[in-house]
């Protein structure tokens, strides 16, 4: 099925640092969702994007849907330990209730 | 706790066996979702429930797959017939809002086919 084209694949950081991630879609999507997963877990719904150029913020996370409806991207400030994980972006279609989802950023952090 | 919940986390099962996993949502969400994860990739879509209509099946969900919601509370997928290729996260969702794409999904159920 389709799949959203997400970047990095993985990103070893050490603590402090901030991180940019994104996603990338052929199609365009009417909101755009960041979940991140924590090993042997269900993911978990960090910030969702109802509004292209939207810019939504969640502590030390920001996102944003694209312009073009067809990317969006989430960046963590400050990283610390608990911020290791994989982080999916995921898109719905306009009258739809299904999510299409990336393949996951996985993110490392040194303490 | 009032998570989704889904049980049982784990099976091994030998190629052929049957096996059922359950899924208690969020108990005011009427919306139901089953996704796949395999190793590496993200979650795929199988199937959805609003109440206990079942009003979408993905590709995915080949005949040997079929899943319930008989009182629109509960699910239960089974698989018959496992092959070694349906080894993967089973993950279920819920949701109370239509068309907003914030679920909040289970722990998954983990199953390897031998």
């Amino acid at each position: 099925g389709q799949q959203l084209n997400q970047s990095p694949q993985s990103m070893f950081i050490q603590e402090g640092e901030d991180v940019s991630m994104n996603c990338t879609s052929s199609s365009i999507f009417n909101t755009w969702l960041w979940y991140k997963q924590d090993p042997g877990e269900g993911p978990v719904l960090l910030i969702a994007l109802y509004k292209a150029g939207e810019l939504t913020s969640n502590g030390r996370l920001t996102a944003q849907f694209g312009i073009t409806r067809k990317d969006s991207f989430l960046n963590i400030s400050a990283s610390i330990p608990s911020d290791v994980g994989i982080y999916f972006c995921a898109g719905q279609h306009s009258g739809y209730s299904t999510l299409t989802f990336g393949k996951g950023t996985m993110l490392l952090v040194s303490p | 706790d009032t998570g989704v919940s889904q049980n049982p986390r784990h099976k091994i099962t030998k190629r052929g066996q049957n096996v059922t996993f359950r899924c208690d949502p969020i108990s005011e969400h009427n919306r139901l979702y089953w996704y796949r994860q395999t190793l590496g990739q993200g979650p795929e879509f199988l199937t959805y429930f609003q109440n206990e209509a079942q009003l979408e099946k993905s590709r995915l969900l080949s005949d040997r797959f079929s899943a319930e919601r008989p009182k629109g509370s509960f699910s239960t997928l089974e698989i018959q017939r496992t092959e070694q290729g349906d080894s993967a996260m089973y993950l279920c969702a819920s949701s109370a809002t239509a068309n907003t794409g914030e679920l909040f999904f289970g722990e998954g159920s983990r199953l390897t086919v031998l």
